[in-house]
């Protein structure tokens, strides 16, 4: 099994929708979870972290995390095609300030 | 902010010649650094894990006598690629953690080196 699984896409909504991004990870013990987005030929940009149970937010983006289920995932409102990147999500490799080890990204497409 | 500054951004040589690339933090002290690699359309591949002053560590499959990482001080990363092959060609991104307040989550990435082995 994979440690870190994404759909990797491409996933295609229109402007002004809501994107759901989905992740899961294999490793119980992992602490810290993140979202870069990535444009081709860049280096990925931080979106969020989370590391408590539940839901947090900044600005259109929502990350939830249920670490009973080991499930991840991004929400981003009102999607604009400047959204449109791949999006990685990436997992502690264990404790806190390991390395962080990367799902393969979903492709997101925001059509105008 | 944090800034890791990342070079060369693109670097084109020749099979069989080694390439050095450099990853310095500009503003913190990375008293760590994660070098990953990523072939086109694929994920962030890490490679290793180097404490400053302390020999890397390397992920399974990654030849440490290939790819020759220096951490020696707490603002300067290299990564070697000795005798380099086509293969090679890549994406090699450097991450930096440090003891820095003002970052958000203590993962600072360089801007990538975009590795071509003709």
């Amino acid at each position: 099994q994979k440690e870190v699984e994404q759909n990797s896409g491409p996933l295609s909504v229109p402007e002004g929708a809501i994107a759901s991004l989905n992740c899961t990870y294999s490793d119980r013990g992992s602490q810290s979870f993140f979202w870069y987005r990535q444009y081709s030929g860049k280096s990925p940009e931080l979106i969020m972290f989370i590391y408590s149970n539940g839901d947090k937010e900044d600005g259109r983006f929502t990350a939830q995390l249920n670490k009973a289920s080991q499930y991840v995932s991004l929400l981003i409102r009102d999607s604009q095609p400047s959204d449109s990147a791949t999006y990685l999500c990436a997992v502690n490799k264990g404790q806190a300030g390991t390395a962080l080890i990367f799902g393969k990204g979903t492709t997101l497409s925001v059509s105008s | 902010g944090a800034v890791v500054s990342q070079h060369p951004s693109w670097v084109i040589c020749k099979s069989g010649t080694s390439v050095k690339i450099e990853c310095r933090s500009l503003d913190f002290q990375a008293t760590t650094m994660f070098w990953y690699r990523q072939f086109p359309k694929k994920s962030l591949m890490l490679m290793a894990t180097s404490n400053e002053g302390s020999k890397a560590t390397y992920e399974q499959g990654v030849e440490k006598d290939k790819f020759l990482i220096n951490h020696a001080s707490l603002t300067l990363s290299t990564l070697t690629v000795t005798s380099a092959h086509p293969e090679d060609s890549s994406f090699y991104i450097c991450s930096a953690r440090g003891l820095l307040r003002a970052t958000l989550n203590g993962y600072t990435f360089g801007s990538g080196t975009r590795l071509t082995v003709v």
